[in-house]
């Protein structure tokens, strides 16, 4: 059974300060989403990792994959109060048709100045 | 264009009563999905659908949850006999089709079971 675990489940961090979310998941898959969600609203698609390697990066966000250590990373640069949200990564079930998403609990994500 | 929709935005219902809840997905998309978000459990795959069969169901908690799309286009997910354990928001998410990357999320379903 695929397993995705996130961590940390909560960060407060100081505007201008750089930190790293860490997402883990237990067994083979060929995709890797990140997600946003802002308070009563729906999920934010930030990036998506499709193979070993991949780095993509969005203004003060960057995400990579490691498909053999089965970590993805989400880092963040320089934070800016307007990052507050929370954060989900999410894999892919491998091996059957149609993408199943299974989430991570998310990591809750408080700038503050 | 158009966004994946959904209705009602909020529900408030009596335990043991029947709700529906719809999903209109994006023009074309011919892949959708159920996911339910919860405190206690986060965010969890129901069902999906291509076109209109649903070759996965294994996501969904119970008998009393079913779900159906007609016409390749617009769902429902139907709970009877609901449970406050049932409350929760639903989401629905559409992609082109089952093997395109992108999953795009409606803004959910807010089902408060009294």
């Amino acid at each position: 059974e695929l397993k995705v675990e996130q961590n940390p489940l909560f960060l407060s961090m100081q505007e201008g300060k750089n930190y790293t979310i860490y997402c883990n998941y237990s067994t083979t898959s060929d995709r890797l989403y990140w997600y946003r969600q802002d308070p009563g609203k729906s999920l934010e698609s930030l990036f998506v990792l499709l193979s070993n390697g991949a780095v993509k990066q969005e203004g003060r966000l960057m995400a990579s994959l490691d498909t053999k250590a089965r970590l993805s990373t989400l880092h963040i640069t320089a934070a800016v109060h307007d990052l507050s949200a929370t954060y989900f990564c999410a894999v892919a079930r491998a091996n059957q048709a149609g993408t199943a998403l299974i989430f991570g609990k998310g990591t809750t994500l408080s700038v503050s100045s | 264009g158009a966004g994946v929709s959904q209705s009602p935005s909020n529900k408030v219902t009596e335990k043991g009563k029947d709700v529906e809840l719809r999903c209109d997905p994006i023009s074309g998309h011919t892949a959708l999905y159920w996911y339910r978000q919860s405190l206690g459990q986060g965010l969890e795959f129901l069902i999906y659908f291509q076109g209109n069969s649903a070759p996965d169901k294994s996501g969904l908690p119970s008998d009393r949850f079913s779900a159906e799309r007609t016409g390749g286009s617009v769902s429902t997910l139907t709970i009877q006999r609901t449970q406050q354990e049932d409350s929760a928001v639903y989401l629905c998410a559409s992609s082109l089709d089952i093997v395109a990357y992108e999953q795009y999320f409606g803004p959910g379903t807010r089902l408060t079971v009294t």
